[in-house]
């Protein structure tokens, strides 16, 4: 089936360093979420990027939609060890109907 | 956002047996997703239930090894049948749509 590739797959960043993943297509998206899984947890909705261009910012975390809506980023500011988790992009593409769970990022924080 | 109770949070099974996992939503839902989540990977849809109607399973899942009921809007059930250990795996039910999907806490499936 259909996937949609993150990288980097895992990220190990010192607390206080900034951390990047990036969520690729090779389609065009109708719209993009975001969404974080504690060790242990389930997926929690973060935000939903839906114009061209986008950009969304909560607290330190801050998200982007490609001009192209083919890519988006999650960045954050100051990693804490509170941001460790496995962040998930899910497009949704209109040619299938449904929000398709990327690849995913793990990030780990050392303090 | 809409609250689930998912059950149970884990198990253990033999091969061989089926395992029903119940999700309960706080409020009335026209659909819910069923997905699976294999250790270290990301989620897969397996099927979307609707009240009233035949669930609609993705690529590579079947009614007969993962039957679901809808009885209501506000509850449904997913059956693991007949388990092989390749069916060990977190196991979740969400609601939601275009303005984010909740997810229920997940049962994490053994077979042994």
């Amino acid at each position: 089936g259909q996937q949609v590739m993150q990288i980097p797959q895992y990220q190990h960043v010192q607390e206080g360093e900034d951390f990047t993943t990036y969520c690729n297509s090779s389609t065009t998206l109708s719209n993009i979420q975001w969404y974080k899984q504690r060790p242990g947890g389930h997926p929690v909705f973060l935000i939903q990027l839906v114009k061209s261009g986008e950009v969304k910012k909560q607290k330190r975390l801050t998200f982007q939609f490609g001009e192209a809506k083919k890519n988006s980023s999650l960045h954050i500011t100051a990693t804490q060890t509170t941001d460790v988790g496995t962040y998930f992009c899910a497009p949704f593409t209109s040619g299938t109907y449904k929000y398709i769970f990327g690849t995913g990022t793990r990030l780990k924080v050392l303090a | 956002s809409a609250v689930i109770s998912q059950k149970p949070s884990r198990d253990i099974c033999q091969r061989g047996t089926s395992l029903t996992i119940q999700c309960q939503v706080d409020s009335q839902v026209t659909m819910m997703f069923w997905y699976r989540q294999q250790p270290g990977q990301s989620l897969t849809l397996i099927a979307t239930a609707n009240q009233g109607s035949e669930a609609t399973y993705e690529s590579g899942f079947v009614i007969d090894k993962f039957p679901i009921s809808r009885p209501n809007l506000t509850f449904s059930t997913l059956t693991v049948s007949n388990m092989s250990p390749e069916d060990s795996s977190i196991y979740l039910c969400s609601v939601g749509g275009d303005y984010g999907y909740t997810f229920g806490s997940g049962t994490r499936l053994t077979v042994v």
